[in-house]
Protein backbone atom coordinates (compact mmCIF):
# COMPACT_ATOMS: atom_id res chain seq x y z
CA UNK A 1 0.00 0.00 0.00
CA UNK A 2 1.22 3.17 -0.74
CA UNK A 3 2.59 5.31 2.41
CA UNK A 4 4.32 8.44 2.93
CA UNK A 5 6.38 9.31 6.08
CA UNK A 6 7.24 13.22 6.69
CA UNK A 7 10.35 13.50 9.28
CA UNK A 8 12.60 16.44 10.23
CA UNK A 9 10.06 18.84 11.71
CA UNK A 10 11.02 20.52 14.85
CA UNK A 11 11.67 24.19 16.82
CA UNK A 12 13.42 26.35 15.24
CA UNK A 13 14.87 30.05 15.38
CA UNK A 14 13.40 32.77 12.75
CA UNK A 15 15.97 32.95 10.09
CA UNK A 16 18.02 29.69 10.66
CA UNK A 17 17.04 26.47 8.36
CA UNK A 18 15.16 23.46 8.42
CA UNK A 19 15.21 20.33 5.94
CA UNK A 20 11.89 18.19 5.63
CA UNK A 21 12.27 14.70 4.66
CA UNK A 22 9.32 12.68 2.96
CA UNK A 23 9.78 8.38 2.04
CA UNK A 24 7.75 7.27 -0.07
CA UNK A 25 7.12 2.83 -0.25
CA UNK A 26 4.19 0.88 -1.66
CA UNK A 27 4.80 2.59 -5.65
CA UNK A 28 7.34 3.55 -8.02
CA UNK A 29 8.03 6.46 -6.81
CA UNK A 30 9.80 8.03 -10.05
CA UNK A 31 6.74 7.77 -11.76
CA UNK A 32 4.89 10.12 -10.00
CA UNK A 33 5.10 14.43 -9.53
CA UNK A 34 5.11 15.04 -5.73
CA UNK A 35 4.01 18.10 -3.47
CA UNK A 36 4.16 19.69 -0.16
CA UNK A 37 0.90 21.22 1.33
CA UNK A 38 1.09 22.88 5.15
CA UNK A 39 -0.95 23.71 7.75
CA UNK A 40 -0.99 26.42 10.46
CA UNK A 41 -1.90 25.89 13.58
CA UNK A 42 -5.77 25.99 13.32
CA UNK A 43 -5.70 27.52 9.99
CA UNK A 44 -6.78 26.03 6.42
CA UNK A 45 -4.93 24.09 4.07
CA UNK A 46 -1.95 26.30 1.41
CA UNK A 47 -0.02 24.15 -1.05
CA UNK A 48 3.59 25.08 -1.01
CA UNK A 49 5.39 23.64 -3.62
CA UNK A 50 5.54 20.91 -6.61
CA UNK A 51 7.77 18.68 -8.07
CA UNK A 52 7.62 16.53 -11.53
CA UNK A 53 8.63 13.07 -11.26
CA UNK A 54 12.03 13.68 -12.83
CA UNK A 55 12.38 16.43 -10.39
CA UNK A 56 13.31 18.99 -13.71
CA UNK A 57 10.04 20.91 -13.18
CA UNK A 58 9.45 23.12 -9.85
CA UNK A 59 6.16 25.32 -8.91
CA UNK A 60 6.45 27.41 -5.83
CA UNK A 61 3.71 29.61 -4.67
CA UNK A 62 4.72 32.98 -3.82
CA UNK A 63 5.08 33.24 -0.35
CA UNK A 64 7.72 30.84 0.08
CA UNK A 65 9.97 31.54 -3.31
CA UNK A 66 13.40 32.10 -3.04
CA UNK A 67 13.14 30.47 0.76
CA UNK A 68 11.94 27.12 0.31
CA UNK A 69 13.31 24.12 -2.21
CA UNK A 70 11.89 21.27 -3.37
CA UNK A 71 13.75 18.23 -4.31
CA UNK A 72 13.77 14.84 -4.75
CA UNK A 73 16.35 11.59 -4.58
CA UNK A 74 14.56 8.61 -6.48
CA UNK A 75 17.06 6.24 -6.29
CA UNK A 76 16.02 6.83 -2.35
CA UNK A 77 11.98 7.04 -3.20
CA UNK A 78 12.57 10.19 -0.55
CA UNK A 79 11.37 13.64 -1.11
CA UNK A 80 12.86 16.88 0.48
CA UNK A 81 11.79 20.37 1.73
CA UNK A 82 14.96 22.55 2.23
CA UNK A 83 13.62 25.32 4.35
CA UNK A 84 15.46 28.56 4.54
CA UNK A 85 15.39 31.82 6.28
CA UNK A 86 12.84 30.66 8.23
CA UNK A 87 9.90 33.03 9.78
CA UNK A 88 7.34 32.97 11.81
CA UNK A 89 4.35 32.29 9.56
CA UNK A 90 6.36 29.49 8.20
CA UNK A 91 5.03 27.54 11.23
CA UNK A 92 2.91 24.86 10.25
CA UNK A 93 2.13 21.26 9.69
CA UNK A 94 4.27 20.07 6.18
CA UNK A 95 2.15 17.12 4.70
CA UNK A 96 3.86 15.40 1.27
CA UNK A 97 1.60 13.78 -1.13
CA UNK A 98 1.39 12.23 -3.99
CA UNK A 99 0.19 13.80 -7.24
CA UNK A 100 -1.79 11.31 -9.28
CA UNK A 101 0.13 12.52 -12.73
CA UNK A 102 3.78 12.82 -13.31
CA UNK A 103 4.21 16.07 -13.78
CA UNK A 104 3.15 17.87 -10.64
CA UNK A 105 0.36 19.27 -11.80
CA UNK A 106 -2.84 17.20 -10.88
CA UNK A 107 -4.69 16.22 -7.91
CA UNK A 108 -2.97 14.78 -4.50
CA UNK A 109 -4.34 11.43 -4.44
CA UNK A 110 -2.01 10.09 -1.21
CA UNK A 111 -0.61 11.98 1.91
CA UNK A 112 1.47 11.76 4.69
CA UNK A 113 0.74 11.89 8.44
CA UNK A 114 2.20 15.27 8.57
CA UNK A 115 5.43 16.91 10.49
CA UNK A 116 5.46 19.64 12.60
CA UNK A 117 7.61 22.61 12.47
CA UNK A 118 7.55 25.47 15.03
CA UNK A 119 9.55 28.69 14.31
CA UNK A 120 9.69 30.37 17.80
CA UNK A 121 13.06 32.39 19.83
CA UNK B 1 -4.35 33.69 -8.71
CA UNK B 2 -7.29 31.56 -8.58
CA UNK B 3 -9.59 32.51 -5.48
CA UNK B 4 -11.90 29.74 -3.88
CA UNK B 5 -14.47 30.22 -1.43
CA UNK B 6 -17.03 27.77 0.46
CA UNK B 7 -19.87 28.43 1.93
CA UNK B 8 -21.38 27.91 5.01
CA UNK B 9 -17.78 28.09 6.48
CA UNK B 10 -19.97 25.70 9.09
CA UNK B 11 -22.86 23.84 9.34
CA UNK B 12 -24.53 21.43 11.85
CA UNK B 13 -26.74 18.55 11.05
CA UNK B 14 -27.62 15.33 12.51
CA UNK B 15 -27.14 11.86 11.57
CA UNK B 16 -28.82 10.57 8.62
CA UNK B 17 -29.57 14.43 7.04
CA UNK B 18 -28.49 15.06 3.46
CA UNK B 19 -26.03 18.18 3.27
CA UNK B 20 -24.50 20.51 0.66
CA UNK B 21 -21.30 22.26 0.11
CA UNK B 22 -20.61 24.47 -2.28
CA UNK B 23 -17.09 25.97 -3.51
CA UNK B 24 -16.65 29.11 -5.90
CA UNK B 25 -13.66 29.46 -8.30
CA UNK B 26 -13.08 33.17 -8.96
CA UNK B 27 -12.37 31.95 -12.83
CA UNK B 28 -13.26 28.86 -15.07
CA UNK B 29 -11.16 25.97 -13.79
CA UNK B 30 -12.99 23.39 -15.89
CA UNK B 31 -13.31 20.33 -13.86
CA UNK B 32 -10.12 20.62 -12.04
CA UNK B 33 -11.22 20.43 -8.61
CA UNK B 34 -10.87 18.05 -5.40
CA UNK B 35 -12.54 17.69 -2.08
CA UNK B 36 -10.94 16.37 0.57
CA UNK B 37 -12.29 15.71 4.20
CA UNK B 38 -10.16 16.63 7.21
CA UNK B 39 -10.27 15.42 10.71
CA UNK B 40 -8.85 17.04 13.83
CA UNK B 41 -4.97 16.11 14.18
CA UNK B 42 -5.09 13.76 10.82
CA UNK B 43 -4.13 14.22 7.73
CA UNK B 44 -6.11 15.31 4.76
CA UNK B 45 -8.06 12.50 3.11
CA UNK B 46 -9.04 12.82 -0.77
CA UNK B 47 -12.37 12.12 -1.31
CA UNK B 48 -12.77 12.96 -5.33
CA UNK B 49 -10.91 14.84 -8.38
CA UNK B 50 -12.51 15.92 -11.87
CA UNK B 51 -15.42 17.61 -9.52
CA UNK B 52 -17.42 14.47 -9.40
CA UNK B 53 -14.75 11.18 -9.27
CA UNK B 54 -14.50 9.70 -6.37
CA UNK B 55 -11.43 8.64 -5.22
CA UNK B 56 -10.65 4.64 -4.86
CA UNK B 57 -12.92 3.43 -1.85
CA UNK B 58 -15.05 6.52 -0.73
CA UNK B 59 -18.39 5.34 -0.49
CA UNK B 60 -20.64 6.60 -2.55
CA UNK B 61 -22.98 8.91 -0.48
CA UNK B 62 -20.41 11.25 -1.53
CA UNK B 63 -21.40 12.74 -5.03
CA UNK B 64 -19.90 16.11 -6.76
CA UNK B 65 -21.35 18.22 -8.88
CA UNK B 66 -20.28 20.91 -11.28
CA UNK B 67 -22.40 24.05 -12.51
CA UNK B 68 -19.77 26.81 -14.46
CA UNK B 69 -17.60 27.73 -11.45
CA UNK B 70 -19.94 26.60 -8.90
CA UNK B 71 -19.14 23.46 -7.28
CA UNK B 72 -20.77 21.10 -5.21
CA UNK B 73 -20.22 18.39 -2.73
CA UNK B 74 -23.26 16.44 -1.51
CA UNK B 75 -22.91 14.06 1.55
CA UNK B 76 -26.25 11.65 1.67
CA UNK B 77 -27.13 10.25 5.08
CA UNK B 78 -25.08 11.35 7.66
CA UNK B 79 -23.35 9.02 9.76
CA UNK B 80 -21.10 10.20 13.13
CA UNK B 81 -17.89 9.09 10.59
CA UNK B 82 -18.84 12.14 8.51
CA UNK B 83 -18.19 14.58 10.70
CA UNK B 84 -15.13 16.86 9.48
CA UNK B 85 -13.69 19.71 7.91
CA UNK B 86 -14.30 19.82 4.37
CA UNK B 87 -11.73 21.74 1.73
CA UNK B 88 -11.98 21.99 -1.91
CA UNK B 89 -8.53 22.66 -4.15
CA UNK B 90 -8.75 23.79 -7.56
CA UNK B 91 -5.47 22.21 -9.31
CA UNK B 92 -6.35 23.92 -12.94
CA UNK B 93 -3.48 26.72 -12.65
CA UNK B 94 -0.43 27.21 -10.25
CA UNK B 95 -0.77 27.81 -7.42
CA UNK B 96 -3.11 25.45 -6.74
CA UNK B 97 -5.46 27.06 -4.31
CA UNK B 98 -7.41 25.90 -1.24
CA UNK B 99 -11.14 26.47 -0.08
CA UNK B 100 -11.04 28.03 3.24
CA UNK B 101 -13.18 24.72 4.46
CA UNK B 102 -16.59 24.01 5.98
CA UNK B 103 -16.94 22.65 9.15
CA UNK B 104 -19.64 20.34 9.64
CA UNK B 105 -20.68 18.99 13.36
CA UNK B 106 -23.06 17.65 14.94
CA UNK B 107 -26.44 19.25 15.72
Amino acid sequence: QVQLVESGGGVVQPGRALRLSCVASGFSFSDYGMHWVRQAPGEGLEWVTSVSHDGKNKFYADSVKGRLTISRDNPKNTLYLQMNNLRADDAATYYCARDRARNGGSYSDYWGQGTLVTVSS
Amino acid sequence: DIQMTQSPSSLSASVGDRVTITCRASQDISTYLAWFQQKPGKAPKPLMYGASVLQSGVPSKFSGSRSGTDFTLTISSLQPEDFATYYCQQYHSIPFTFGPGTRLDMK
